[in-house]
């Protein structure tokens, strides 16, 4: 079974709207992280914004916000007030449990977003 | 300026040859990873270190061989028993302190290609 799974493959947003791109996952482990990266077309994977498992709020960075929903399993990146700089691959990741050797990140297959000028 | 570098950019392999893939980072990272990314597809583990003299295989470690003789390097070999090396091979380092929160910083990643 897909442990993060990301419906969208591509996405078209006008410049300056708000933007959703879905991540839902999948666990049995009561702890774990989640995290978004941003994949310019240049290939670096640059992160973006962390939530872990016992957060009571909601991330925020800037611009970019995690709207966290723990028993939907669902972390969604919300981007408010898009700009053409936010053209890129975007992944969902999460590593899963406390113990060692659980250091491994498992990404999904990204959303590719595109700002409409 | 702190950060993760690779090298090369670009690395053309004639099958039957092995190649090795530099990473260099000054973060004073203790852990080092390496990824694979195929097109169309998110990273896959290949293989990763928490301190120098150890590491472990991930995911995909077959036709993969790794050393880390220094905390600032990692490099990986990519063998002629990796019977579909053409991809991008993303390097990253973490601190490692707290493996729930702890968040890996990724270098530019190099692109090989086998002819």
């Amino acid at each position: 079974a897909q442990k993060i799974t990301q419906t969208q493959p591509g996405m078209f947003v006008q410049e300056k709207e708000a933007v959703t791109l879905d991540c839902t996952y999948d666990t049995s482990d009561p702890s774990y992280g989640l995290f978004w990266y941003k994949q310019p077309s240049s290939g670096e994977m640059i992160f973006l914004i962390y939530q872990g498992s016992y957060d009571q709020q909601n991330a925020t960075e800037g611009r970019y916000s995690l709207n966290f929903q723990k028993a939907r399993k669902s972390a969604n990146l919300v981007i408010s007030a898009s700009q053409l700089g936010d053209s890129a691959m975007y992944f969902c990741a999460m590593r899963e449990g406390r113990n060692f050797g659980n250091e491994k990140l498992t990404f999904g297959t990204g959303t590719r977003l595109t700002i409409i000028p | 300026d702190g950060g993760i570098t690779q090298s090369p950019k670009y690395l053309f392999r004639k099958e039957g040859q092995n190649v090795t893939l530099s990473c260099e980072q000054n973060l004073n990272h203790d852990a080092m990873y390496w990824y694979r990314q195929d097109p169309g597809q998110g990273l896959r583990l290949i293989y990763y270190s928490q301190i120098v003299n150890d590491f472990q295989k991930g995911d995909i470690a077959e036709g993969y061989s790794v050393s880390r003789e220094k905390k600032e390097s990692f490099p990986l070999t990519v063998t002629s028993a990796q019977k579909n090396p053409t991809a991008f091979y993303l390097c990253a380092s973490s601190m490692s302190r707290d493996y729930i929160t702890d968040t890996q910083y990724f270098g530019p990643g190099t692109r090989l290609t086998v002819l």
